[in-house]
């Protein structure tokens, strides 16, 4: 299973709702991270996590919660979000983050999202 | 920090022809270099890398090659066919960066019919 598995593919909100997305990974990867992108544009890095802990934090508003609850799963909760956070979003998973050695990234499909 | 620029933004070639995409990097720290599919509605797939230690790598009608002097790296691809019609993204990564990847900016490759 080489899959990274994002639901919901797509989601419309209102800018007083709260949402989440979801991420899984079966590959035994201890690396996971939250991407956004804009069309027509690169992806933009927002979180990485570590086995399980926040190494990075790309100065990402804190209506973007981020969740691991354990290797294989990585939640992106939604709350009060605004009409230009409509986008993208990308999960991916690498075998590790040790900044040792560089990590082949496996995306995920995304969540295309729209905030009303 | 690293800077990647990637030219052309878009390309347009007949089935059966080659294409060839060009990416130029700032940091010569830089030493490893992947390259990315991503086809409309998906994410961006991993299709082929390269380390600094290697100058050339194929995989069957895909091709990188990397110059370190000159600090740029190029995807080609030969016998195009339909199914090549994505954005292609390069992309750069510093051993021991935390930021992991710089991405370019894209390129838009239609393959002709």
């Amino acid at each position: 299973d080489t899959e990274v598995t994002q639901t919901p593919k797509h989601l419309v909100m209102g800018m007083t709702n709260k949402k989440s997305l979801k991420c899984e990974q079966h590959m035994g990867h201890r690396a996971m991270y939250w991407y956004k992108q804009k069309a027509k544009k690169p992806p933009e890095l927002m979180f990485v996590y570590s086995y399980e802990k926040l190494s990075i934090n790309e100065s990402v508003p804190s209506r973007f919660s981020p969740e691991c609850p354990n290797s294989s799963l990585l939640n992106l909760h939604l709350h009060a979000l605004q009409p230009e956070d409509s986008a993208l979003y990308l999960c991916a998973s690498s075998l590790q983050y040790t900044g040792a050695v560089n990590e082949k990234l496996f995306f995920g499909s995304g969540t295309q999202l729209s905030v009303l | 920090g690293e800077n990647v620029e990637q030219h052309p933004s878009t390309l347009s070639v007949q089935e059966g022809d080659s294409a060839v995409i060009k990416c130029t990097y700032s940091d010569s720290a830089s030493n490893y270099f992947p390259w990315y599919k991503q086809e409309l509605g998906k994410g961006p797939q991993l299709i082929i890398d390269i380390r600094s230690n290697v100058g050339e790598k194929k995989d069957q009608r895909i091709a990188v090659t990397l110059n370190k002097t000159a600090k740029h790296f190029s995807l080609h691809i030969t016998e195009t066919q339909p199914e090549d019609s994505a954005v292609y993204f390069c992309a750069a990564s510093i051993k021991g960066s935390a930021r992991q990847l710089t991405f370019g900016s894209g390129t838009q490759l239609t393959v002709l019919p």
